[in-house]
């Protein structure tokens, strides 16, 4: 079935310093991939998204870019900072349909001043 | 916009006994879901609406967990009787259609089974 494998956390970072967050993705035909993030005490929100190979999401500073040759989607800041510190999930939807979102164990980012 | 509300934030409950979630997606969108998520996992998906339609409802235990969307609106997630392993948090997530793959996230329910 379809998986989405995360790097393992926590990551702690100093302010302005740059992030990346592995995701790694295995799945039948071709399926949208997601950043979705969990401020403490909060749901998840959507960060990012990508359709379709070699399309590039971004939002508040944050990218990330479907590879399909290397079945990855991985995130990337170039200067975190505090209020980033979060829970970040890589999901993906799979084909067909469903619409069901298939999600990573999430990657605990701590960015210290 | 007023966002997904969920309620309770917090359950405690003796094992066995029953439990009740709800959720009051955003105005307008059809498609409701319920997630779980475990301690140090990603959410998965319990059940998905389309309006008062149980569409997928491949995940959920249905030994013990049952779900209604009585008028299209609003949603209530039940477990009977409640074990330890059902401490997690319930989620519940809507989103237009059109649009389903944009899901909309409630804080959700945090729920500790003793």
């Amino acid at each position: 079935g379809n998986s989405v494998t995360q790097m393992e956390g926590p990551v702690t970072l100093s302010e302005e310093a740059f992030l990346t967050i592995n995701c790694t993705y295995t799945a039948t035909g071709y399926p949208s991939l997601f950043w979705y993030v969990q401020y403490p005490g909060e749901g998840l929100q959507l960060l990012l998204k990508a359709t379709k190979a070699d399309d590039k999401g971004s939002n508040k500073g944050f990218e990330a870019t479907y590879r399909k040759e290397t079945t990855s989607f991985h995130l990337e800041k170039g200067s975190v900072q505090v209020s980033d510190s979060a829970v970040y999930f890589c999901a993906l939807s799979d084909q067909g349909g469903s619409e069901k979102l298939v999600f990573g164990k999430g990657t605990k980012l701590t960015v210290n001043p | 916009e007023a966002g997904v509300v969920q309620s309770p934030r917090y359950k405690i409950i003796e094992k066995k006994q029953p439990v009740a979630f709800w959720c009051n997606p955003i105005s307008g969108h059809n498609t409701l879901y319920w997630y779980r998520q475990n301690l140090g996992q990603g959410p998965e998906l319990l059940i998905r609406y389309e309006n008062e339609e149980a569409v997928d409802d491949s995940q959920l235990p249905k030994d013990r967990f049952s779900a209604e969307r009585l008028k299209g609106v609003d949603s209530t997630l039940k477990i009977q009787p409640a074990e330890l392993g059902d401490s997690a948090v319930y989620l519940c997530a809507s989103s237009a259609t059109g649009v389903r793959n944009e899901q909309f996230f409630g804080p959700g329910t945090r729920l500790t089974v003793l």
